[in-house]
């Protein structure tokens, strides 16, 4: 199975940072990466699919790169709506289609 | 406006079973994959199920197979998870969720871009 990993596990930052998060699979799975955003008591929100498009809505803020399995979700400038916590979830055809354990992003 | 919205969780105890729905509203199930979501208390999500337009494919995560059944019904424009032998581990908000695609010039991506709200399910005596 695929495994999936996420770095930091939390952070805390200030509104107006740039805030980069790291996602990596253990093994390569090209660019079916996604990114979804979930707050407390919320279901979780797309943000990013097949590792850097942009779901339809999402702040231009929001961006995504890598392939392989290593990937980056970045947020140009934190704003007070952005803390929350992000997954990543690896979507190629082999299931399982792990979700990694999470970021959790806190005010500074 | 297009809504998953889950039901069928509750109170049970260990070694019971429960039904969940999951009704759409807004959207047509019947073209998408679907797919079933967990997050224990505190916990992050964990991918459960899926299962194809027509009911033919279902895959699960290794550690729930033959406990958890994924089904479909697209005359009711309903999505189930029928769990059985349940355990505390299984204490959860279970999501519905739709499976969408995107077809580009080489490629196709899955990702999941609507969510239900989820339904309680605790297993406890």
């Amino acid at each position: 199975d695929i495994q999936m990993t996420q770095s930091p596990s939390s952070l805390s930052a200030s509104v107006g940072d740039r805030v980069t998060i790291t996602c990596r699979a253990s093994q390569s799975i090209s660019s079916y990466l996604n990114w979804y955003q979930q707050k407390p008591g919320k279901a979780p929100k797309l943000l990013i699919f097949a590792a850097s498009i942009l779901q339809s809505g999402v702040p231009s803020r929001f961006s995504g790169s890598g392939s392989g399995t290593d990937f980056t979700l970045t947020i140009s400038s934190l704003q007070p709506e952005d803390f929350a916590t992000y997954y990543c979830q690896q979507s190629s055809s082999t299931p399982p289609f792990t979700f990694g354990p999470g970021t959790k992003v806190g005010i500074k | 406006e297009v809504q998953l919205v889950e039901s069928g969780g509750g109170l049970v105890q260990p070694g019971g079973s429960l039904r969940l729905s999951c009704a759409a509203y807004g959207l047509t199930l019947s073209s998408y994959w679907m797919s079933w979501v967990r997050q224990a208390p505190g916990r992050g999500l964990e991918w459960v199920a899926n299962i194809n337009q027509d009911g033919s494919e279902k895959y699960y995560v290794d550690s729930l197979k033959g406990r958890f059944t994924i089904s479909r019904d697209n005359a009711r424009n309903s999505l189930f998870l029928q769990m059985n032998t349940l355990r505390a581990e299984d204490t959860a908000v279970y999501y519905c969720a739709r499976r969408a695609i995107t077809v580009t010039t080489y490629d196709y991506y899955y990702y999941i871009d609507v969510w239900g709200k989820g339904t309680t399910v605790t297993v406890s005596s």
